[in-house]
């Protein structure tokens, strides 16, 4: 398996809702990545998890909360967002300098 | 820190001509450096990386990169553009010293016409 899997692939969720992006991999890749990407801008980074231990937090707002429940399995939990934060959110991991991506979860905030 | 500047927002080629896309990066050591193509709505797939070694590195889908210490480029190139290749394309820089993490420029947008 030499994919990164990310769920849902299209959200649509009001600012009081709460929501979940989940991503999963099976490569034993330690580390794990979640960025954010407008539309025709690179990927910015949020978070970085390693060894399931967040490690980075790039200044992300409190209404983004990311969770690593096992070295497989990456959340990110949302909550009272924003229009603003409408993107694709990515989900990447990495071993050894190689990261693979996901295919992106498309979020709306209405 | 490390930074990373693709100067062409647009290219445009047809298909089966060559292909050179642009990067230049900013790092005070030797730097880790990627190729990233996106195609409309997908996440990114690498192309080709840089740690060490030989300075022109093969890739997949037929890329190459070559590593310019002198220059502080790594530009991407292709022989003959398939009009698949039609994409969105990322240069990164990753630190030395472990942790890898790219940064990206901006992207180059490449338009593969008939």
């Amino acid at each position: 398996d030499t994919e990164v899997t990310q769920t849902p692939k299209h959200l649509v969720m009001g600012m009081t809702n709460k929501k979940s992006l989940k991503c999963e991999q099976h490569m034993g890749h330690r580390a794990m990545y979640w960025y954010k990407q407008k539309a025709k801008k690179p990927p910015e980074l949020m978070f970085v998890y390693s060894y399931e231990k967040l490690s980075i937090n790039e200044s992300v707002p409190s209404r983004f909360s990311p969770e690593c429940p096992n070295s497989s399995l990456l959340n990110l939990h949302l909550h009272a967002l924003q229009p603003e934060d409408s993107a694709l959110y990515l989900c990447a991991s990495s071993r050894q300098g190689k990261y693979t991506f996901g295919s992106g979860t498309r979020l709306t905030v209405v | 820190a490390q930074s990373v500047t693709q100067p062409d927002i647009h290219i445009t080629v047809s298909e089966g001509a060559s292909l050179e896309l642009r990067c230049n990066y900013s790092y005070g050591a030797t730097p880790y450096l990627f190729w990233y193509v996106q195609s409309p709505g997908q996440g990114l797939q690498l192309l080709l990386k840089y740690f060490s070694g030989d300075t022109l590195v093969q890739g997949i889908k037929g890329f190459e990169a070559e590593f310019k210490r002198s220059q502080s480029s790594f530009n991407l190139r292709k022989p003959s553009v398939h009009w698949s290749d039609a994409a969105e394309y990322f240069c990164a820089v990753g630190a030395s010293g472990g942790s890898y993490i790219p940064t990206f420029g901006r992207g180059t947008s490449l338009i593969v016409h008939p």
